[in-house]
């Protein structure tokens, strides 16, 4: 079965740094999302792409986050200043219009010191 | 926006025994997925069922989407559906797919 890609796996950062998260999602699939869930929480809902460009994004999703999709297969979040509440897991996904299911990255887990 | 709740949120069963865990919407659903999240942190999806039933082996679901619920029924539980169950519910597009707080299963052996 495809799979959604995701590196690191784990990524370490100090507070007020850059961080890019990266994705390779399925490639016929045209939704792409980035998720993040804080240790024993759910999973909240950041951002979806389509065509190019922002679908949805949340309230969560401020200025200091970006997405973008630099080449045909790559999709990566920016956090440009990261922020101790920052730290959580960060799930990238992609929808398969095809058999109507979310497929899911293992995630990368963001640790801000 | 559309709100997701899931019950109970935490089940503490034996191994064997059968188990239904709940999810309400607050607003209609085009789009209506379950997840399980297993102890590693990997989201697996179950079901994609917007309205019906659908059977997988054990798990079954079944969602009635004029009143606004879905369920999940485990029967003959193992140790390995261990983890946390997610209801996720969407609009008539797929931009935007939210997520219940879960249900917390725990299988002893």
């Amino acid at each position: 079965e495809p799979e959604v890609t995701q590196t690191p796996s784990h990524q370490v950062t100090q507070m007020g740094q850059e961080v890019i998260l990266r994705c390779v999602p399925i490639s016929n699939h045209l939704y792409f999302y980035w998720y993040r869930q804080i240790l024993g929480q759910k999973v909240e809902f950041l951002v979806s792409f389509y065509n190019n460009e922002i679908s949805e994004k949340s309230e969560i999703f401020d200025d200091q986050f970006s997405v973008e999709r630099p080449d045909g297969s790559n999709f990566t979040l920016k956090i440009r200043s990261t922020k101790l509440e920052d730290s959580a897991m960060y799930f990238c996904a992609s929808w398969d219009t095809t058999n109507v299911k979310l497929f899911f990255g293992s995630g990368t887990q963001l640790s801000v010191l | 926006g559309i709100q997701v709740e899931q019950s109970p949120p935490d089940l503490i069963l034996q191994e064997g025994a059968n188990s239904t865990l709940r999810c309400n919407f607050s607003d209609s659903v085009n789009n209506l997925q379950w997840f399980h999240q297993n102890p590693w942190g990997q989201l697996i999806n179950l079901f994609y069922i917007p309205s019906g039933t659908k059977q997988n082996g054990r798990l079954s679901a079944t969602t009635v989407a004029t009143e606004r619920y879905s369920l999940l029924y485990i029967s003959s539980s193992q140790t390995t559906d261990s983890g946390v169950y997610f209801c996720a519910v969407g609009g008539s597009s797929a931009s935007k797919i939210i997520f219940g707080s879960g249900t917390r299963l725990s299988i002893r052996p």
